[in-house]
């Protein structure tokens, strides 16, 4: 069974171009989370997904970003106009349907902005 | 989600037992404890979780104390592998997001 996968694993961008995150959960969860890691600081949470639907989006900031998760296919966690405030390492995990808590991370996709 | 309290820091000799303290006197009746760990900048591990009584696993055993404002995570025979940031959450059962704190970063020395 394979684990949670991010694709990129790194990715260079410059200043004002666009970001695009992929996560595929691990087989048989529909549920998706997204954290951020700044340099030297710790992990914070951005957003929840289920299938189609956002569940909780406190932690995403207000304009640029954006997250999807759709019926088909990888959640999406979309960075438009990039600034070099944004350079961070980007981490997706995944839950189990209801009745199992733990949350199973991906190894993380580190976005460096030029 | 109540807050929590660790040491910023701990070593342990290779092979000795790991305890990792955890405080959270603000713990409600319906908050689980969970225990993370971050291996140098890879995505967080999952290790362990319970609600009042003492949990074990492969990787640890979760200790918590009987009024559950304490825990403790038990790593048996510490290896230079498990050199980390461990992290202690608590928060409610399923669906909810995690709120990292600084964690303890503890080092596994030969």
């Amino acid at each position: 069974n394979a684990g949670v996968m991010q694709n990129p694993r790194h990715l260079v961008r410059r200043r004002g171009q666009e970001a695009r995150l992929r996560c595929s959960p691990m087989k048989g969860h529909s549920h998706v989370y997204w954290y951020r890691q700044l340099p030297e600081e710790g992990l914070k949470f951005m957003v929840y997904l289920q299938k189609e639907n956002i569940i909780d989006e406190s932690g995403m900031p207000k304009e640029r970003f954006s997250a999807e998760f759709p019926k088909e296919g990888p959640s999406i966690l979309r960075i438009q106009q990039v600034v070099r405030g944004d350079s961070a390492a980007y981490f997706c995990a995944s839950s189990p349907p209801e009745g199992r808590y733990e949350q199973f991370f991906g190894p993380g996709t580190r976005l460096t902005v030029l | 989600d109540a807050k929590t309290t660790q040491p910023p820091s701990m070593d342990c000799a290779e092979g000795r037992a790991a305890n990792l303290p955890c405080n959270h006197s603000t713990i409600s009746g319906n908050e689980y404890v969970y225990w993370y760990r971050q291996i140098h900048s890879q995505g967080p591990q999952y290790i362990i979780h319970g609600l009042k009584n003492n949990e074990t696993n492969e990787m640890a055993s979760l200790i918590i104390t009987e009024d559950r404002k304490s825990s403790t995570l038990i790593l048996p025979h510490a290896t230079l592998r498990d050199t980390a940031v461990y992290y202690c959450i608590v928060r409610v059962g399923y669906g909810n997001k995690l709120v990292f704190g600084a964690g303890t970063i503890l080092r596994v020395k030969s």
